[in-house]
């Protein structure tokens, strides 16, 4: 049982605007930043998104972040197919004095 | 560009020791702006921090697993290191190691850097 809750799974099809959310509580989305992973079958995780809505380089601006009190959302526009992977939200827990995730949210690309 | 190999043995016997180490290259782990971490996830699941250190050896560890944790540090080797103890079928898992970014601003921990992650499956 993840600590942070995402959906299992979403879809959408090219050229699409699509939402991925991520829930918390006070004592991690609720007080610290959100950070977003994404991860093709059999390869390690890589860095999206961190301080809630900051690209690493070389990640392009068709992803985006927002945070609002308990709860994040990666917003992917102009969906293309080779964004089909599974997305981890993360962040830090002040009460279990570590990091947490999501469960992890995989998205088709219809 | 900096790179974090994991390497370690792919099968380990149910109660025996998982031991995992991560060789770090193209860059330092002596660095004073990072802390250098452990990841799994077990098949088909989300994934687990495990714990992470510091270059001057000073580790946190996530509370469900803290008996049974430790990671270390090998700065002359730059490598940094993994012990689970008794393990069972539950310890199953892809494990990563990774460089944890401790950002200047409050709140800020991520991820950056991720080693390829090694299999290790638990089973007599």
């Amino acid at each position: 049982q993840s600590v942070l809750t995402q959906p299992p799974s979403t879809s959408g099809t090219p050229g699409q605007r699509v939402t991925i959310s991520c829930s918390g509580g006070i004592s991690n989305i609720g007080s610290n930043t959100v950070n977003w992973y994404q991860q093709f079958p059999g390869t390690a995780p890589k860095l999206l998104l961190f301080n809630n809505n900051e690209r690493p380089s070389g990640v392009p601006d068709r992803f985006s972040g927002s945070k609002s009190g308990t709860s994040a959302s990666l917003v992917i526009s102009g969906l293309q197919s080779d964004d089909e992977a599974e997305y981890h939200c993360a962040a830090w827990d002040d009460s279990l004095n570590g990091q947490v995730f999501g469960g992890g949210t995989k998205l088709s690309v219809l | 560009q900096l790179q974090l190999q994991d390497s370690g043995p792919g099968l380990v016997r149910p109660s025996e020791t998982l031991s995992l180490t991560c060789t770090v290259s193209g860059g330092s782990i002596s660095s004073s702006s990072y802390y250098w971490g452990w990841i799994r996830q077990p098949p088909g699941k989300g994934l687990e921090w495990i714990g992470s250190i510091y270059y001057s050896g000073s580790p946190y560890y996530n509370a469900s697993l803290k008996s049974r944790v430790t990671i270390s540090v090998d700065t002359s080797r730059s490598q940094f290191s993994l012990r689970l103890s008794s393990v069972t079928a539950a310890d199953t898992a892809i494990y990563f190691c990774a460089r944890e970014v401790i950002g200047a601003t409050e709140g800020v921990y991520y991820f950056d850097y991720w080693g390829q992650g090694a299999l290790v499956t638990v089973s007599s």
